[in-house]
């Protein structure tokens, strides 16, 4: 079974600054797809950005990127310029490639603090 | 566009009583995932359903918990009876089903379901 793990439980930046949620997996499959999700106290699930394993080019979405290191099954998410909207937890998650199996995996999540 | 609707947002309910969920995924998705979230167990697939059909239901916690998908685009989570500890944000997610993996799920924006 895939699991997912995100060991900083909280993380705090400035604002206009930079940070980077770190998540790691462990899988057997060679073929994926990766997901970070942002939740803000209005609890909606808001997709960030998404990355399949077969590419080797990291995902871009404006200041939102990610460091996909797939030898070490790692998949970190780097917020640039920080803004207060960008407060939220922040969950990465793991999606088998084919087959009948769709689910995703969830980590436990990253609460981020942005700081004036 | 409109995005997966569940309702209500809120019940409240005494332990013992029946609960049902409801939700309406993104026209044209089929595939519906039904989550739990807890503060103590982050967010877990309950089941979900591919084509209207129940693919993976290993993460229903007992027989307490059953849900179905009568059609493309109406599905339901009963608890019956519920208990306290059945207390979460309960979460529909959809998204279209091409044989891979790489489209994100769409969430709804969750119900919050108390059980005293």
């Amino acid at each position: 079974a895939q699991t997912v793990t995100q060991s900083q439980p909280e993380m705090s930046v400035q604002e206009a600054e930079t940070v980077t949620l770190s998540c790691t997996y462990d899988t057997s499959e060679s073929d994926y797809y990766l997901f970070w999700y942002k939740q803000p106290p209005s609890r909606q699930m808001i997709l960030v950005i998404r990355q399949e394993a077969y590419k080797q080019q990291n995902a871009t979405e404006n200041r939102f990127s990610v460091n996909f290191q797939k030898a070490a099954k790692s998949f970190s998410l780097k917020i640039s310029d920080s803004q207060l909207g960008d407060a939220a937890m922040y969950f990465c998650a793991y999606r088998t490639f084919t087959g009948t199996a769709s689910k995703l995996t969830f980590g436990t999540g990253t609460r981020l603090q942005v700081t004036l | 566009d409109a995005g997966v609707i569940q309702s209500p947002r809120h019940e409240v309910t005494e332990m013992g009583q029946e609960v049902t969920l409801r939700c309406k995924p993104i026209s044209g998705h089929n595939s519906l995932f039904w989550y739990r979230q807890t503060m103590m167990r982050g967010l877990e697939l309950l089941i979900y359903f591919n084509n209207n059909v129940p693919i993976d239901d290993s993460g229903m916690p007992e027989d307490r918990f059953s849900a179905k998908m009568p059609n493309a685009s109406f599905s339901t989570l009963k608890i019956q009876p519920s208990e306290p500890r059945d207390s979460a944000v309960y979460f529909c997610a959809s998204s279209p089903w091409r044989g891979v993996g790489n489209q994100p799920q769409h969430f709804g924006d969750g119900t919050r379901l108390s059980i005293l």
